[in-house]
């Protein structure tokens, strides 16, 4: 069964300093990789996927396969990164389920 | 549309009531899933349908949880004879597959507290 971890509960960071939320997986196979991100009475809302590699709002994640990870990195801090996030996987593309981690609320102090 | 929407946003009920949510995908999404999130954790899967088929089905979707989507559009979500672990917040998502990748979006959720 696929488990994803994140172990921060709560992580507070200085406006402009570096953030950094860490995210494992166990799983097998080669799963699919995804942060949502879930803002002060919004909806949750995906913010990227290892296969775009793509740069959201300033945040970058790279699949590292040997250490199951995939954490969530931004170079400088903003007051409107706060917010919750979840890291989430699907088995393999094109499955369905995601498995959410429990998540970090990210707190960005001015 | 404005994408995925839920109703309603709130229920308050009493231990051994049955309850019903509904879910309204964004329009032409065939996929609709259910998810179930509790203080402090992440969402769980429940159940997910691909038109009106339901394909999936977490063991955490006892017996007294049933969900249907009968013309492959909106989805209810009913749970019989409540008990106090059901209250949860449940999360509704949509999605459609496009180039071989599927992102979903979710509703606003329904908390429910059973007293």
């Amino acid at each position: 069964a696929q488990r994803v971890t994140q172990p921060e509960k709560l992580l507070s960071v200085f406006k402009g300093a570096p953030v950094e939320l860490k995210c494992n997986y166990s799983y097998s196979g080669s799963p699919e990789l995804f942060w949502y991100v879930q803002y002060s009475r919004q909806r949750l809302q995906l913010l990227l996927r290892h296969i775009s590699r793509e740069s959201i709002k300033g945040f970058t994640a790279d699949l590292n396969k040997g250490e199951t990870s995939f954490h969530l990195k931004k170079p400088f801090a903003q007051e409107e990164d706060s917010a919750m996030y979840y890291c989430a996987l699907t088995p393999n593309f094109g499955n369905e389920k995601l498995t959410f981690g429990t998540g970090t609320r990210l707190t960005i102090i001015p | 549309d404005t994408g995925v929407s839920q109703d309603p946003r709130h229920k308050i009920t009493k231990r051994g009531q049955n309850v019903t949510f509904r879910c309204d995908p964004i329009s032409e999404h065939n996929r609709l899933y259910w998810y179930r999130q509790t203080l402090g954790q992440g969402p769980e899967f429940l159940t997910y349908f691909q038109n009106e088929a339901q394909l999936e089905k977490s063991r955490l979707l006892s017996d007294r949880f049933s969900a249907e989507r009968p013309k492959g559009s909106f989805s209810t979500l009913e749970i019989q004879r409540t008990e106090q672990g059901d209250s949860a917040m449940y999360l509704c998502a949509s999605s459609s597959r496009q180039g071989g990748t599927d992102t979903q979006y979710f509703g606003p959720g329904t908390r429910l507290t059973v007293l």
